[in-house]
């Protein structure tokens, strides 16, 4: 069976510090990835999607990048975090969009 | 572009009462559509979905009708239990090319009161 894997659940971290957030899949082969955000009060925000190793798409220009080294990892980063970047992160995996979209267990990263 | 627009409440209910949580989207291709909820402290379930116009999604008593003549994927359910408390999505992808993901709306938050 399919399962997605995100880590960790929660995090906090200084302004001004690195982030790595890191999601796998299992179960399935060169599905498409996603990144969201959803931030207080708002709703979920696409921030990044790739359709297989190297390939990244930005949504919003930001103050994250994110990777995909395998074509089951999608990672994350930021090299120096802001307040804004406080949120809950979530990754989803789709291979037919019509079947829709599985989502991890979500990291809530608080900057402070 | 695409959006999807939903009542954000909270709406608090009691038990056993009727629930409605409007959804109404705007696309430029036929897209899909679908209830995702989310309960505390998680990620986000798939519900529902409807992937054309008069289709029926439906699960746990829940139920949704893709109306492309009113552009509304409405999410109703008849008789509400606490354990349905959460955050519930909106969701859509077009039928477009690309791999792009799903627009939401902004969420309802959901009180079920016992």
């Amino acid at each position: 069976s399919q399962t997605i894997h995100q880590w960790p659940a929660t995090l906090v971290q200084p302004v001004g510090s690195p982030l790595s957030l890191e999601c796998t899949v299992e179960g399935t082969s060169n599905p498409n990835l996603y990144w969201y955000r959803q931030a207080a009060g708002r709703g979920l925000q696409l921030l990044f999607y790739s359709v297989g190793i190297g390939q990244i798409s930005s949504e919003v220009p930001q103050n994250l990048s994110a990777s995909r080294p395998q074509d089951r990892q999608f990672i994350l980063s930021s090299k120096k975090l802001l307040l804004s970047d406080s949120g809950f992160y979530l990754c989803a995996w789709s291979v037919l969009r019509a079947k829709g979209y599985t989502f991890g267990s979500g990291t809530r990263l608080t900057v402070v | 572009g695409n959006s999807v627009t939903q009542m954000e409440g909270p709406v608090t209910l009691s038990e056993e009462a009727f629930l409605t949580i409007n959804c109404t989207y705007t696309a430029t291709g036929y897209p899909s559509l679908f209830w995702y909820v989310q309960y505390p402290g998680e990620g986000l379930q798939l519900l529902l979905k409807a992937t054309k116009a008069d289709d029926k999604g439906s699960n746990k008593g829940f139920e949704a009708t893709y109306r492309k003549e009113t552009t509304s994927f409405h999410l109703e359910k008849g008789s509400v239990q606490v354990s349905d408390s959460a955050v519930y999505f909106c969701a859509l992808n077009d039928s477009g090319g690309g791999a792009d993901g799903l627009t939401f709306g902004k969420g309802t938050h959901l009180i079920i009161q016992p």
